[in-house]
């Protein structure tokens, strides 16, 4: 079973608004990455940070971590109706070989 | 720079018969993943090659499932005696060899409907 879990299941702003999403994990973890999925299609990376790492951006995103309470935030600035989709996140466990788990995703609708 | 492609895109088949997807990696990528997703969910791990290895294997992967990755290239994944509960979409990811956890470059994934 999935042990990570994404928090809103579902959100809708407008364009121009940022977006946060939540992660949760159970277990120590190597590192945590996020992952966009636009409907029926593969999976596409945004970022990734280590479990020694705190806070990470990426243009318009920044993820940060907080492995005492074994969560991480995206966060989406100034968003966009192209920014529709369904974000993940997949943590690798640590001395879990690469077994990576993913949550059931938020599903973001950007308005124009 | 080709990404990760699998084929076919989609298949419907009847309950009980076989199906077997193709992955192809990128060229360079020592790493091969299948996952599988169904609606709504995030993707779940099936198993994982390095070169042609199968390293790690998940108990979702049941009997009736099987992977190959025979030279170390692309890989086939075999469904026996589909059940109406395969109904999902597989995905295949590679990623190159380096530190644990490298990104993963999925594929556009095979969508499978068992009637």
């Amino acid at each position: 079973s999935q042990q990570g879990e994404e928090d809103p299941q579902a959100l809708s702003i407008q364009e121009g608004e940022n977006a946060t999403m939540n992660c949760s994990y159970k277990t120590s973890i190597n590192n945590l990455q996020w992952y966009r999925q636009n409907s029926g299609r593969g999976l596409v990376h945004l970022i990734l940070i280590r479990s020694n790492e705190r806070e990470k951006h990426s243009g318009r995103l920044r993820v940060t971590l907080d492995t005492s309470k074994k969560s991480s935030s995206l966060l989406i600035t100034a968003s966009r109706a192209a920014d529709t989709a369904s974000y993940f996140c997949a943590n690798l466990r640590d001395n879990y070989g690469q077994n990576f788990v993913f949550g059931p995703g938020t599903r973001l609708s950007v308005l124009p | 720079d080709t990404g990760v492609s699998q084929d076919p895109r989609h298949k419907i088949t009847k309950r009980g018969q076989n199906v077997t997807f193709r992955c192809d990696p990128i060229s360079e990528h020592n790493r091969l993943y299948w996952y599988r997703q169904t609606l709504g969910q995030g993707p779940e791990f099936l198993t994982y090659f390095q070169n042609e290895a199968q390293l790690e294997k998940s108990r979702l992967l049941s009997d009736r499932f099987s992977a190959e990755r025979p030279k170390g290239s692309f890989s086939t994944l075999e469904i026996q005696r589909t059940e109406q509960g395969d109904s999902a979409m597989y995905l295949c990811a590679s990623s190159p060899v380096g530190l644990r956890g490298d990104t993963q470059y999925f594929g556009p994934g095979t969508r499978l409907t068992v009637l």
